[in-house]
């Protein structure tokens, strides 16, 4: 079956950076898109940029423009993001989510999350 | 890209139905999507392109979309359905908008 699995937690000290990894497997990883998601204490779902792995190309929304940059190694189907110059509030539960990379589809399998800690 | 508006909260009896609303007559034409997500846990897909479920949903989830806003139903509540729902679209620009969640209490 279909799974997502990332990297353990994290804590960090603003200004640093932080990545995580999310290793699929049981699907065909070329044919999907693979998403990040974040979701602050007690917040609500924020999405933060997509990467299509068979072309190695990534969108984000403008707030993480700059500052988040998602890779993919289809030799391991891992995909990873990486958000630089971190600050308190990026403390939050991070997820990967995978969606067909047709238009407008849904994310049908979620990572089991990743929580980053941003403490001095 | 929009704020996809939703009540912050709906309480309802089991057996009775919950309706939680998404975009407050500001939604397109774009297909919802809606995910379903319970104390730690990352969210689920229980309805997609607006009234479709995911193999594994029961019948009691579906969903709606009607000019400017979308609907997800669940009828006969059971305490298991007590979660937060949050909607979801792809915007005009290719970017992903989730709405603002909606905790669903079971009396």
């Amino acid at each position: 079956q279909v799974q997502l699995v990332q990297s353990g937690a994290e804590v960090k000290k603003p200004g640093s950076s932080v990545k995580v990894s999310c290793k699929a497997s049981g699907g065909t990883f070329n044919s999907y898109t693979i998403s990040w998601v974040r979701q602050a204490p007690g917040q609500g779902l924020e999405w933060m940029g997509r990467i299509i792995p068979i072309l190695g190309i990534a969108n984000y929304p403008q707030k993480f423009q700059g500052r988040v940059t998602l890779t993919a190694d289809k030799s391991t189907t891992t995909a990873y993001m990486e958000l630089s110059s971190l600050r308190f509030e990026d403390t939050a539960v991070y997820y990967c989510a995978r969606a067909s990379t047709m238009a407008a589809q849904p994310f049908d399998y979620w990572g089991q999350g990743t929580l980053v800690t941003v403490s001095s | 890209s929009y704020v996809l508006t939703q009540p912050p909260s709906v309480s309802v009896a089991p057996g009775q139905t919950a309706r939680i609303t998404c975009g407050e007559n500001n939604l397109g034409s774009e297909s919802v999507h809606w995910y379903q997500q319970k104390p730690g846990q990352a969210p689920v897909l229980v309805v997609y392109d607006d009234n479709d479920r995911p193999s594994g949903i029961p019948e009691r989830f579906s969903g709606s979309h009607s000019g400017n806003t979308a609907t997800l139903t669940i009828s006969r509540v059971e305490a298991g359905d007590e979660a937060d729902y949050y909607c979801q679209v792809w915007d005009i620009s290719g970017d992903c908008v989730f709405g603002t969640g909606t905790k669903v209490t079971v009396l």
